[in-house]
């Protein structure tokens, strides 16, 4: 069955610290994949995702992220973390096997604090 | 900008009561997905409605829970009887199909079964 981690349950960083959150993922066909992040208070949202093309995808308030199929990562990175990037991250993939479903499988999530 | 309607938003139930949770999914998107997420994990998929037809719902515990999504536009999913393990946030997510499209999440009702 498919899984993803992600390594780091809690990250706690300093403004303008510079981030990578890990993710892999075990499947050996075709993927999706999605990194979604959960702001205190708010809902499930997209950051960035990549289906296929450049590996390295750019998302929504500086992130970006690079897919390594030999490593089955896809690491989260921003130069130069705010404090309002303080929330959760959650890495998914999507990996249709034969049928109709667009089932996501998520990771645990990292719990990322900045501090100011 | 159009979201993913849930509610009620927090439920307070008694163990082998019934309890029941809405979805109004982004108008125009065929696809509906109900997760759970229990404390400390990720969402885990229940049930996912192709317009009104059940495609998956091999994690859904059939033996108390049902989803119906009649019209193919709103969906309910029922637990009945709930039990303390239920205990979690239930989130529903739409999407324009069943292609590589972009799921959108409603707040999530959270269930805490006493």
């Amino acid at each position: 069955a498919q899984s993803v981690s992600q390594h780091n349950h809690h990250v706690i960083l300093s403004e303008a610290a510079s981030l990578e959150l890990g993710c892999n993922y075990s499947y050996g066909g075709t993927v999706n994949l999605f990194w979604y992040v959960q702001y205190p208070g708010q809902h499930l949202q997209l950051l960035l995702k990549y289906f296929s093309g450049d590996p390295l995808v750019k998302g929504i308030k500086g992130f970006e992220a690079e897919f390594i199929k030999s490593k089955f990562s896809f690491n989260l990175r921003k130069p130069s973390v705010q404090w309002s990037d303080t929330a959760e991250y959650f890495c998914a993939v999507n990996a249709p096997y034969g049928g109709a479903t667009n089932k996501l499988i998520f990771g645990t999530g990292t719990l990322l604090a900045v501090q100011p | 900008e159009a979201e993913v309607a849930q509610s009620p938003r927090y439920k307070i139930t008694e163990k082998s009561q019934a309890v029941a949770f809405w979805c109004d999914p982004i108008s125009g998107h065929a696809t509906l997905y109900w997760y759970r997420q229990i404390l400390g994990q990720g969402p885990e998929l229940l049930v996912q409605f192709q317009d009104e037809s059940v495609v998956d719902d091999s994690q859904l515990p059939k033996d108390r829970f049902s989803a119906e999504r009649l019209k193919g536009v709103d969906s309910t999913l029922k637990i009945q009887p709930a039990e303390l393990g239920d205990s979690a946030m239930y989130l529903c997510a739409s999407s324009f199909g069943q292609g590589p499209y972009e799921q959108y999440f409603g707040p999530g009702t959270r269930l805490t079964v006493t």
